[in-house]
């Protein structure tokens, strides 16, 4: 399984761009990379998938570039309640699973 | 909500106890994924199910054991019980295909004193 590292924390303010980059050098060919969130005392949740190139939903843009060594995830104009923990996550294919690292813990400023 | 249910939410035993955790997954998923959340350790993949089978494990201490029943529920059996093992649990499920999306319950808080 393909390590990741990302910063450990950020902060951010209200209404601002969060770009979360994630490193992983060690990225096999047929991997994802996947993005959780969580907030304190729940369960993660998925936020957003990709292969190459950029992705988009309505929560999040996710941003691989053509190496694949790296991934962005984007959060556009955050609030309050974006505060949270974000996952980089690499693998998933059948038979593996997942390692979560200690994510970015992202706090959002008034 | 996720659709995944954990059940108890809050669980309070003595060292030495044994425990059993339940999980119903989402409606029509087969795999079943368990995690354990402490504040040291973060999120520790222990265990998969898929269809009632063991497909992988993590690090699941041998004090440990879970199963995935015919209606697809899991449960995770915890014995001889340590203060470490005071943590959130979580399962989590996901349709077959989709192999990086899984939605995780609510999670089972366990304090061991």
């Amino acid at each position: 399984l393909a390590k990741t590292t990302q910063p450990i924390s950020m902060d951010s303010y209200e209404g601002q761009e969060v770009n979360i980059t994630c490193s992983h050098n060690n990225i096999a060919t047929n991997d994802y990379i996947t993005w959780y969130q969580q907030f304190p005392s729940q369960g993660p949740r998925f936020i957003i998938q990709g292969y190459k190139t950029k992705v988009t939903n309505e929560v999040a843009s996710l941003f691989i570039p053509a190496d694949r060594k790296s991934s962005t995830l984007s959060l556009p104009r955050v609030s309050l309640s974006d505060t949270a923990v974000y996952y980089c996550l690499v693998g998933g294919n059948y038979g593996q699973n997942f390692v979560f690292g200690p994510g970015t813990r992202l706090s959002v400023l008034p | 909500d996720s659709g995944v249910t954990q059940t108890p939410k809050h669980l309070i035993t003595a060292t030495g106890q044994r425990v059993t955790l339940r999980c119903s997954p989402r409606s029509g998923d087969l795999s079943v994924y368990w995690y354990q959340q402490s504040l040291d350790q973060g999120l520790q993949f222990l265990i998969h199910y898929y269809n009632g089978e063991e497909r992988a494990k993590g690090n699941i201490l041998e004090r440990f054991s879970a199963q995935q029943f015919p209606d697809l529920h899991s449960e995770l059996n915890l014995s001889s019980l340590e203060l470490g093992d005071s943590a959130l649990y979580f399962c989590a499920s996901r349709q077959a295909e989709r192999y990086n999306e899984q939605f995780f319950g609510p999670g089972t808080r366990l304090t061991v004193l």
